[in-house]
């Protein structure tokens, strides 16, 4: 089995300012984890992804996240929060074996001017 | 290709009726997941098809949700005699089966009123 957990549902920065994301995963094997951002009445596009391969990923959008095997983490960062960065933003995590995805409540990211 | 394609993007229903959404996945892509989302959550999975083959269900996916994929193409997903509690964004999404990659639509937002 497998789980997500994003903590705090709501995150508020200043343009400019650091974006950090939290999410937690809980894998009984080697995870595949990704981070999916959603805007409002939209599908979910894809930000990045880890599949076992660098621990440090790029995404698109100037974000980024890190594994963290022994934390048992995927946080994700921006050096420099943009007022289109604000939208809802999901963890997810699957076992890769048919990439069944299990996601997290999601956080909504706002950005203050 | 422009990508998943899903419809109609808004279904508003009375209770007890019934009513069927449509997925087109990405041409070549052989996997198709579809997830519900309620206010405030994460998506959740409901099923998924390889090809024309349906390998997995969810215990969400009730005597009433049915979903086909007859000719490895296209996807319906259907509900019968809905209820208040099917009010959702019903999001559908496709992959490669060796890709981890899933591409969503922008989803169907069912209202039951």
């Amino acid at each position: 089995a497998q789980s997500v957990t994003q903590l705090g549902s709501h995150v508020s920065v200043s343009e400019g300012a650091l974006v950090l994301l939290r999410c937690n995963y809980s894998s009984s094997v080697p995870p595949y984890l990704f981070w999916y951002v959603q805007y409002p009445n939209q599908g979910l596009q894809l930000l990045l992804k880890y599949t076992s391969a660098a621990t440090l990923v790029k995404g698109i959008n100037g974000f980024e996240a890190e594994f963290k095997k022994s934390e048992t983490s995927f946080h994700l960062t921006k050096p420099s929060a943009h007022m289109s960065d604000a939208a809802e933003y999901f963890c997810a995590v699957s076992t890769g074996a048919n990439s069944k995805l299990t996601f997290g409540k999601g956080i909504t990211l706002s950005v203050r001017p | 290709d422009t990508g998943v394609s899903q419809d109609p993007r808004h279904k508003i229903t009375k209770r007890g009726q019934n009513v069927t959404f449509r997925c087109d996945p990405i041409s070549e892509h052989n996997r198709l997941y579809w997830y519900r989302q309620t206010l405030g959550q994460g998506p959740e999975f409901l099923t998924y098809f390889q090809n024309e083959a349906q390998l997995e269900k969810s215990r969400l996916l009730s005597d009433r949700f049915s979903a086909e994929r007859p000719k490895g193409s296209f996807s319906t997903l259907e509900i019968q005699r809905t209820e208040q509690g099917d009010s959702a964004m019903y999001l559908c999404a496709s992959s490669l089966v060796a890709d981890t990659e899933a591409f969503f639509g922008q989803g169907t937002r069912l209202t039951v009123v």
